[in-house]
């Protein structure tokens, strides 16, 4: 099965409020990333994270590796928050390796 | 079991030089093949991808060119450097369609340096 579960597939904000995304797993994972994905599909990254929790303007994220799951938090979302939303397990297998989650769209409106 | 490996581990090379990066997959065959691109500051770009020998598609125009002359063999070139070239090239591979959310095994990178 995927070892990665991503929720929401999709997400419908107004701008000033906030949610949260959130990523299962179903085995231990090293670390997890968060993407954004930008109009010409490169993925800009958001946090790493081994462990804990880390915070950058209106984005917070947090990774638990022993209870296996991470969430990102949008909060006081902007109309240039909506896009796609990624987050990737790093795992060792033979070397790195990335598993991505189905990703979340997420559309903010006025 | 599958292995990827990538060469040189690190360049430094300057302006306007010739640039060829290369990325070899053993045990897995006719796998899809990515260049990655991650700029200081963690923006991983994908520049190209490939699904089988001959045939690539350019993501992102950078300047740069790719190959896939055999199975397992992936490479990345230029004649002539620029600055903004700089950063650390990923060479990747996937078993499944290049469309779809899988999982990507990385080499080890390749850290080059335009001067």
């Amino acid at each position: 099965g995927d070892q990665v579960e991503q929720s929401p597939s999709a997400l419908s904000l107004h701008e000033g409020t906030g949610s949260a995304l959130r990523c299962n797993f179903t085995t231990t994972m090293r670390a997890v990333q968060w993407f954004r994905k930008n109009s010409r599909g490169s993925l800009i990254n958001l946090f790493y994270l081994a462990s804990g929790t880390k915070e950058n303007g209106r984005l917070k994220s947090a990774f638990d590796s022993k209870e296996r799951y991470s969430t990102l938090h949008i909060r006081d979302a902007q109309l240039e928050d909506s896009g796609t939303y990624f987050c990737a397990a790093e795992v060792y297998q033979g070397g790195r390796a990335l598993i991505f989650g189905t990703g979340t769209t997420v559309s903010v409106s006025p | 079991a599958q292995t990827i490996h990538q060469w040189p581990v690190a360049e430094i090379k300057a302006v306007g030089s010739p640039l060829s990066l290369g990325c070899t997959i053993k045990g897995k065959s006719s796998p899809n093949l990515y260049w990655y691109w991650q700029a200081t500051g963690g923006t991983l770009q994908q520049l190209f991808y490939s699904i089988t020998v001959g045939q690539v598609e350019s993501v992102v125009q950078l300047n740069l060119s790719a190959s896939r002359p055999k199975d397992d063999q992936f490479i990345l070139s230029t004649e002539k450097l620029l600055l903004s070239h700089s950063g650390f090239y990923l060479c990747a591979w996937s078993p499944l369609g290049v469309r779809s959310q899988n999982t990507l095994y990385f080499g080890a990178g390749t850290r080059l340096s335009v001067l």
